[in-house]
């Protein structure tokens, strides 16, 4: 069966500090990998989305940066957090054609 | 317009109401989609999908209208415990395209 991990599950950072969160997924090929970012209270924001290897597309421009080195792992980083970097980040995976996607657990990012 | 648009509510409704959500999206070209469920500080979870035929699970109904390009979830005899928010969701057709997640409709079922 498919899973996805995604860690940590909380992080606190000061303003300033380098970012990665990491994301895999498990018993499947080639997936769309996603990252999105929730305010609190607000919806999905859709960050970055990939559909192979090195392939990253950007939603929105942002301190953030997203990586795809291996087809099953995807890394969101940023080289400087801001205070406005913080929210609820998650990673989800979907099989290309007509299937529903998968969420990891989330990271709750504190940036201070 | 945006891609996927809901209402963001809040829904406040009492113990045993029906409440329904409604959905829509720009790209006709959409092939499938699905209903959301998120509770407060988890991850969105699948609660269902949306087929051209409609389809019910227990409470749940789901009904989805191409030529007016929208979705819509009714839940009968509304539970607290249904309390979420609830995320209308849209893929594509093929090509390897992102699905695309509407920023949710909140509900506060009240005793």
């Amino acid at each position: 069966s498919q899973t996805i991990h995604q860690w940590p599950a909380t992080l606190v950072q000061p303003v300033g500090s380098p970012l990665s969160l990491e994301c895999t997924v498990e018993g499947t090929s080639n997936p769309n990998l996603y990252w999105y970012r929730q305010a609190a209270g607000r919806g999905l924001q859709l960050l970055f989305y990939s559909v192979g290897i090195g392939q990253i597309s950007s939603e929105v421009p942002q301190n953030l940066s997203a990586s795809r080195p291996q087809d099953r792992q995807f890394i969101l980083s940023s080289k400087k957090l801001l205070l406005s970097d913080s929210g609820f980040y998650l990673c989800a995976w979907s099989v290309p054609v007509n299937t529903e996607a998968f969420f990891g657990q989330g990271t709750r990012l504190t940036v201070v | 317009r945006k891609e996927v648009e809901q209402d963001p509510g809040p829904f406040n409704v009492p113990e045993g109401a029906t409440v329904a959500f409604n959905c829509t999206y720009s790209n006709s070209a959409s092939q499938s989609f699905f209903w959301y469920r998120q509770d407060c500080r988890k991850e969105p979870k699948l609660l269902m999908s949306v087929y051209s035929s409609g389809n019910e699970d227990g409470r749940f109904t789901a009904q989805l209208n191409r030529a007016s390009q929208y979705i819509s979830l009714l839940i009968r005899d509304s539970k607290l415990s249904d309390s979420a928010t609830y995320l209308c969701v849209v893929t594509p057709g093929t090509g390897g395209f992102k699905t695309i997640f509407g920023a949710g409709t909140r509900l506060f079922v009240k005793a």
